[in-house]
């Protein structure tokens, strides 16, 4: 079955950088995007950007650029999200989730499988 | 503070039907046919349940139905049972720098 398996919950110190891992398996992992998202204690979800697992395009949202980075090993099929200088509000979990394209956009909009997703709590 | 605006909360027994509306703007939610719904439970991960504004996962009840008019979304959830409550987002593709955009969430609770 589709399955996202995430990497385990990591502290960090202010400044720091964390790099997040999700291993894909049940499908053909470049014909799919991996879309990041994360959800702050008690708060809503923020979409963070999405890497193609196809040709390794990426989309950034635009308060996290030049901050965080993604990235796709299609021989082990996994991506990777680092987020670096590392502040308090970053203090999150963190869920990957396949993003289908969406054809007549041609972009990947929506998420159909997440991950259990990863705690990351920045704190000095 | 969230680019789509959505009821804080809403409540039905079971058995009844509920509409969770999203407002947009003609940047997201107005001017594409993109809107998806996301159910999420405490302590889990969300799940899809409607993509293009009305089109059903594999697997999602049919209780679950997705509309959109002009700039508002909405979600309706027609017989009600426990296992429906949780939060509910609603997303938007956005002609906006930040191309996906969220609403705040619902919380829906089964009286």
């Amino acid at each position: 079955q589709v399955q996202l398996v995430q990497s385990g919950a990591e502290v960090k110190k202010p400044g720091a950088s964390v790099k997040v891992s999700c291993k894909a398996s049940g499908y053909t992992f470049t014909t799919y995007a991996i879309s990041w998202v994360r959800q702050a204690p008690g708060q809503g979800l923020e979409w963070m950007g999405w890497i193609s697992a196809y040709n390794g395009d990426t989309n950034y949202a635009q308060k996290l650029q030049g901050r965080v980075f993604m990235t796709t090993n299609t021989s082990t099929t996994t991506g990777y999200m680092e987020l670096r200088s590392l502040r308090s509000d970053d203090t999150a979990v963190y869920y990957c989730a396949r993003a289908p394209l969406s054809t007549s956009l041609d972009y990947y909009y929506y998420m159909d499988v997440w991950g259990k997703g990863t705690t990351v709590t920045v704190s000095s | 503070q969230s680019a789509l605006t959505q009821p804080a909360s809403v409540s039905g027994s079971p058995g009844q039907s509920i509409t969770i509306s999203c407002i947009g703007t003609s940047s997201d939610v107005g001017g594409y046919n993109y809107v998806s719904w996301y159910q999420q439970h405490p302590g889990t991960a969300p799940k899809l349940m409607i993509f293009d504004v009305s089109n059903r996962p594999s697997g999602v009840s049919h209780r679950f139905s997705g509309s959109k008019s002009g700039n508002t979304a909405s979600l309706t959830i027609s017989g009600l049972q426990a296992e429906d409550e949780a939060d509910y987002y609603c997303s938007s593709f956005s002609s906006s720098s930040t191309h996906v955009v969220f609403g705040g969430g619902t919380k829906l609770t089964v009286l």
